[in-house]
């Protein structure tokens, strides 16, 4: 079955440390988004990337890193500089940004505390 | 810049009730409109989209008409069923301007009751 995965569904870290979030989509989608949401929020844009070896910064980039090596692969560091890292991560792909009429597809996401 | 706006939550319906989510948008260019549903832990789902005016997504008994008229795209369903329980998120595609923009609502917590 074509999807996203996003490994783990929970992962918990020391304040401090660098945590890495794994992103694969096997549907062969040029695009990949990483977004955050928070209780009671909408989605927030941290990254997005329409091709390999090149991304874009979204909304609220601070604080986090990204690659794309490959184009089924979107990693998301969070990074000790993220001031409130605790959060719900979710990674998104889609056909391309050509057309605005692109739906996007969802990971299960990964629920991040950081104490 | 754009936006999207929706109602604010919860929403809690019995089983077999009308169901009605507003969402209004704001937009520079020509959108698209999209409605996702997220059940609890899980990420999100297309549930319908709308790419032109007067466009009518539907999708599972859920319906919404995009109307340009007075930028909206209410979701509606004329009998919601407890495991329509979940939440509603509205969106906009644009790339009009020649950046990219997706933007997503805060979301609206339905709860239907048995």
């Amino acid at each position: 079955d074509g999807g996203i995965t996003q490994s783990p569904k929970y992962l918990f870290r020391k304040e401090g440390q660098n945590v890495t979030l794994s992103c694969e989509q096997n549907l062969n989608h040029d695009a990949m988004y990483w977004y955050r949401q928070d209780p009671g929020q909408g989605l927030r844009l941290i990254y997005y990337s329409q091709i390999v070896n090149d991304f874009q910064k979204g909304d609220i980039a601070e604080g986090y890193s990204v690659s794309r090596e490959k184009k089924e692969s979107f990693p998301l560091t969070v990074t000790s500089a993220q001031k409130n890292p605790t959060a719900f991560y979710l990674c998104a792909s889609s056909i391309g940004l050509r057309q605005a009429a692109y739906e996007q597809y969802f990971g299960p996401g990964t629920r991040l505390t950081v104490t | 810049g754009d936006s999207v706006t929706q109602m604010e939550g919860p929403v809690t319906l019995s089983e077999e009730a009308f169901l009605t989510i507003n969402c209004t948008y704001t937009a520079t260019g020509y959108p698209s409109l999209f409605w996702y549903v997220q059940y609890p832990g899980e990420g999100l789902q297309l549930l319908l989209k709308a790419t032109k005016a007067d466009d009518k997504g539907s999708n599972k008994g859920f319906e919404a008409t995009y109307r340009k008229e007075t930028t909206s795209f209410h979701l509606e369903k004329g009998s919601v069923q407890v495991s329509d329980s979940a939440v509603y998120f509205c969106a906009l595609s644009d790339i009009t301007s020649g950046t990219y923009k997706y933007i997503f609502g805060t979301g609206t917590r339905l709860k239907v009751l048995a």
